[in-house]
């Protein structure tokens, strides 16, 4: 079975400051990976998604992720984040023989203003 | 916003009552999901269903059943609620699996007393 390891459970960083999120896989077959975002009392929306082709992967709101097969990594990052950034993320990862997505346990971004 | 209803949305039961959840959908996606989000764990799949009476368990299944008889509508049953059973419960859909983007719904908070 595929498991998803997010490495930072909380994430304080000040407005306009980089932010990276990690996520790490295991998997030995073709893996489709994904980020989730949720805003506090929502559901969760799809920020960007890795299927193939190139490993940077760009999504909404300016964040982008990139896929290291051997490191077996799905790391999120934004250049400049925002007051509005802040939010629990989420890492997901699928494959195509499966039938779940498995999901991370989650960072929460804290933008310090 | 994909059309993802649930209801309740907030719901406080006692200990083995029968409780049961509804997600609706009006976008016709064949898959649908069940959720439940608890602190440190993140999401976890408890059941998913593939078509009209197509369902199948995810890896929190035990205490729950569920059931799909029109496309639209994805229940979700406690037979006897447990206190462990408190959680915030998500449904999703997805049109097909598993490239696809799942959307979520807003979220039922069940209390378990």
């Amino acid at each position: 079975a595929q498991s998803v390891t997010q490495l930072d459970s909380q994430v304080p960083v000040f407005e306009e400051a980089p932010v990276e999120l990690r996520c790490n896989y295991s998997s030995s077959v073709s893996v489709y990976l994904f980020w989730y975002v949720q805003y506090p009392n929502q559901g969760l929306q799809l920020l960007l998604k890795y299927l193939s082709g190139s490993t940077l992967v760009k999504g909404i709101n300016g964040f982008e992720a990139e896929f290291n097969k051997s490191q077996t990594s799905f790391h999120l990052r934004k250049p400049s984040v925002h007051i509005s950034d802040t939010a629990e993320y989420f890492c997901a990862a699928t494959s195509n023989t499966g039938n779940q997505f498995y999901f991370g346990t989650g960072t929460s971004l804290t933008v310090i203003p | 916003d994909a059309g993802i209803t649930q209801s309740p949305r907030h719901k406080v039961t006692e200990t083995g009552t029968p409780v049961t959840l509804r997600c609706h959908q009006t976008e016709n996606h064949r898959y649908m999901y069940w959720y439940r989000q608890d602190p440190g764990h993140g999401l976890r799949l408890i059941h998913y269903s593939y078509g009209v009476k197509d369902t199948d368990k995810g890896e929190v299944s035990d205490g729950y059943s569920v059931s799909r008889s029109k496309t639209e509508d994805f229940l979700l049953t406690l037979e006897s609620a447990t206190s462990s059973q408190t959680s915030v419960y998500f449904c999703a859909i997805s049109e097909t699996h598993p490239i696809n983007e799942q959307y979520f719904g807003p979220g039922t908070r069940l209390t378990v007393t």
